[in-house]
């Protein structure tokens, strides 16, 4: 069974105080792994997709990327609009299901 | 584009009452998903629709609810009855392709049961 860990499940930064979330997973033929952010009240939003180990994205503070067994999303001098929950979601073999993790909610303080 | 329109945006209702949830895809999106998210469970995938055809149903959680897509603009997701434990976060998404993890999420429809 797919699955998908996010560490740590809260993370709490000041302005500037760069840091990084976890996502770790276990598929059976990785297919692409992908970040989302999710504001309050809203849906998910698509941030990455990454495909291969040693893959790297980036946008503006934010860099994805990917080993064979996790992810790592990279926050650079974080400011309190990147406040949200972070999601991770990996698909299944068939490529339509996604299997998303609990997230990392994230708050910066100014 | 609008992006992916759900209504209603806030539900409250007596258990054993019908809930009805809509959803309406960005055009020329093929695939539709209905999500479900808890504090408890996070986001689960409830089923999944291509060309209007539902494909994978496993995530419903029981016969009290069913879902439709009778157009390529429009689905519905149904509770009936509903139940305390039904009480979440809607989400429908929509994609372009089968291979593609990019879904755009509507702005979730929260079901209150009491």
């Amino acid at each position: 069974e797919d699955q998908v860990t996010q560490s740590p499940e809260a993370l709490r930064l000041q302005e500037g105080e760069s840091s990084s979330l976890n996502c770790s997973y276990t598929v059976s033929g990785l297919r692409g792994l992908f970040w989302y952010r999710q504001d309050p009240g809203k849906g998910p939003e698509f941030l990455f997709t990454l495909y291969s180990a040693g893959e790297e994205k980036e946008k503006e503070r934010l860099k994805a990327t990917l080993t064979k067994k996790e992810s790592f999303l990279h926050i650079t001098a974080p400011k309190p609009e990147d406040s949200a929950t972070y999601l991770c979601a990996v698909p299944s073999s068939s490529g339509s299901r996604l299997t998303f993790g609990e997230g990392t909610q994230l708050t910066v303080n100014p | 584009d609008a992006g992916v329109i759900q209504s209603p945006r806030h539900e409250v209702t007596e258990m054993g009452q019908e809930v009805t949830l809509r959803c309406k895809p960005i055009s020329g999106h093929d695939y539709l998903f209905w999500y479900r998210q808890t504090m408890m469970r996070g986001l689960e995938l409830l089923i999944y629709f291509n060309n209007n055809v539902p494909i994978d149903d496993s995530g419903m959680p029981e016969d009290r609810f069913s879902a439709k897509m009778p157009n390529a603009s429009f689905s519905t997701l149904k509770i009936q009855p509903s139940e305390p434990r039904d009480s979440a976060v809607y989400f429908c998404a929509s994609s372009l392709g089968r291979d593609t993890g990019e879904l755009f999420f509507g702005e979730g429809s929260r079901l209150t049961v009491l």
